[in-house]
């Protein structure tokens, strides 16, 4: 049952250039919606939220769109540097749920110099 | 910046002994949790815990599994006879609110422990 879902399992980008990571959902309980990344042998580390009363949260580099009707959220990386080559983790909690997560596989992010 | 650490970072057990894998969240947390990871999987949800008792639980979290708070800084998880496929990452997380809307707050997570059972 993949209620978080990230289709891609890798993706390679040139330094510089934007890094777009997208994640799909089916729960339309959930209302708040991380991105996490994670280096080998270190656990996630929390990048960005965002709460399902917006539509946009951004952060530096990085900005997370979400767009409740299609139930898609993407998170966007400008410039993107090789120093943020890692895996992403999208992951979502529910309404009513005491903030437990679920997670998508992750993508992997590799960033060229 | 605070962190939540977890320890031993590698546990090495045998099938059918009992194992506590030890966090101490951020000092000012409220909520806690375990997850885990098996290898070449999502990270999973085992139990979520606040003030004092496990407030969700998730299917795997059976009767084997165990967690406790027995000061004010740790936060165990106890699996009382491992089995085989207990084999994977165990990650501790602490928040200090899971508000609704916009008072959520992000959960921070340990590096983990990696459990091998042999």
């Amino acid at each position: 049952d993949q209620q978080v879902k990230q289709n891609s399992p890798s993706l390679s980008v040139q330094e510089g250039r934007i890094s777009i990571l997208n994640c799909d959902y089916t729960n339309s309980m959930f209302d708040y919606f991380l991105w996490y990344k994670k280096y080998p042998a270190e656990g996630p580390t929390f990048l960005i939220s965002i709460s399902s009363i917006k539509d946009k949260n951004e952060d530096g580099r990085f900005t997370v769109f979400l767009n409740k009707s299609a139930k898609h959220l993407s998170l966007h990386i400008v410039p993107s540097q090789p120093g943020d080559s890692a895996v992403y983790f999208c992951a979502a909690s529910a309404s009513g749920s005491q903030g437990n997560l679920i997670f998508g596989k992750g993508t992997k992010l590799s960033v060229k110099p | 910046e605070p962190e939540v650490t977890q320890t031993p970072s590698h546990q090495v057990t045998q099938m059918g002994q009992e194992v506590i894998l030890r966090c101490v969240p951020i000092s000012n947390h409220l909520y806690f949790y375990w997850y885990r990871q098996i290898l070449g999987q999502k990270v999973e949800f085992l139990v979520s815990f606040y003030n004092n008792e496990i407030s969700e639980k998730s299917e795997i979290f059976d009767d084997q599994f165990s967690v406790e708070r027995p000061d004010g800084s740790n936060f165990t998880l106890k699996i009382r006879s491992t089995k085989l496929e207990d084999s994977a990452m165990y990650f501790c997380a602490s928040t200090l609110d899971r508000g609704r809307g916009y008072s959520n707050q992000p959960q921070h997570f340990g590096d983990g422990t990696r459990l091998s059972i042999l």
